[in-house]
């Protein structure tokens, strides 16, 4: 069956970078039409796209968060790594992994992860 | 990308219906027919309840049903029950981006 977990830090320092790791089973990223994204989800807030990388290696950001965000993936070790440069105390949130179905008429989140709570804290 | 524009909240009483919007553009919505819904119950991660429009994943009971007309996508739940209480997301493929709503807090009275 398809699982996703993320790890990470649970509190970042103002101005650190924050590495997430996606570490995920059930599927090969580098099979066609699957992809792993991020999306974060402030306390009490709504879901908020982040990155996505597919099983070519093609890399997607969100628009306002473009400049600091980096995503890649260790098909070998079944991992994606999200980092996300300049933490702000606004960045806290809980970040999610999940697996993406795309194609010609797909597109769509089908496995998620537990999400892992990130806060930003001096 | 901009955020798909959604109710802030719905509410209903057991066994009625409801519908849930999904607001975007031509940029995402109007564009692609794949609009997706998520449920989300309190500390949980989503739930994939509606792909491609109108397709439900297996599992998800045929209570869920989605459509979509020019540039909004709805969800709507026949048959109300107390589970169904929960936040609901729209989602939508933008070219070379994904967008998704604001959220929607759906009570059973």
């Amino acid at each position: 069956q398809v699982t996703l977990r993320e790890s990470g830090p649970a509190l970042v320092k103002p101005t650190q970078t924050l590495t997430l790791t996606c570490t995920f089973s059930g599927f090969s990223l580098s099979t066609s039409g699957m992809c792993v994204s991020w999306v974060r989800q402030p306390p009490g807030k709504a879901l908020e796209w982040l990155a996505l990388i597919d099983w070519d290696d093609d890399k997607y950001y969100s628009t306002s968060l473009k400049t600091r965000l980096t995503i890649s993936k260790d098909t070998s070790k079944n991992q994606v790594v999200l980092t996300m440069t300049n933490m702000d105390p606004v960045d806290t949130a809980t970040y999610y992994c999940a697996r993406i179905i795309s194609g010609y008429d797909s597109y769509y989140f089908d496995y998620w992860g537990q999400g892992t709570l990130v806060t930003v804290s001096s | 990308q901009s955020a798909l524009t959604q109710p802030a909240s719905v509410s209903g009483s057991p066994g009625q219906s409801i519908t849930i919007s999904c607001t975007g553009t031509s940029s995402d919505v109007g564009s692609y027919n794949l609009v997706s819904w998520y449920q989300q119950h309190p500390g949980k991660a989503p739930k994939l309840m509606i792909y491609e429009g109108s397709k439900r994943p297996s599992g998800v009971s045929n209570r869920f049903s989605g459509s979509k007309s020019g540039n909004t996508a709805s969800l709507t739940i026949s048959g109300l029950q107390a589970e169904d209480e929960a936040d609901y997301y729209c989602c939508s493929y933008a070219g070379s981006s994904t967008s998704f709503g604001g959220g929607t807090k759906l009570t059973v009275l």
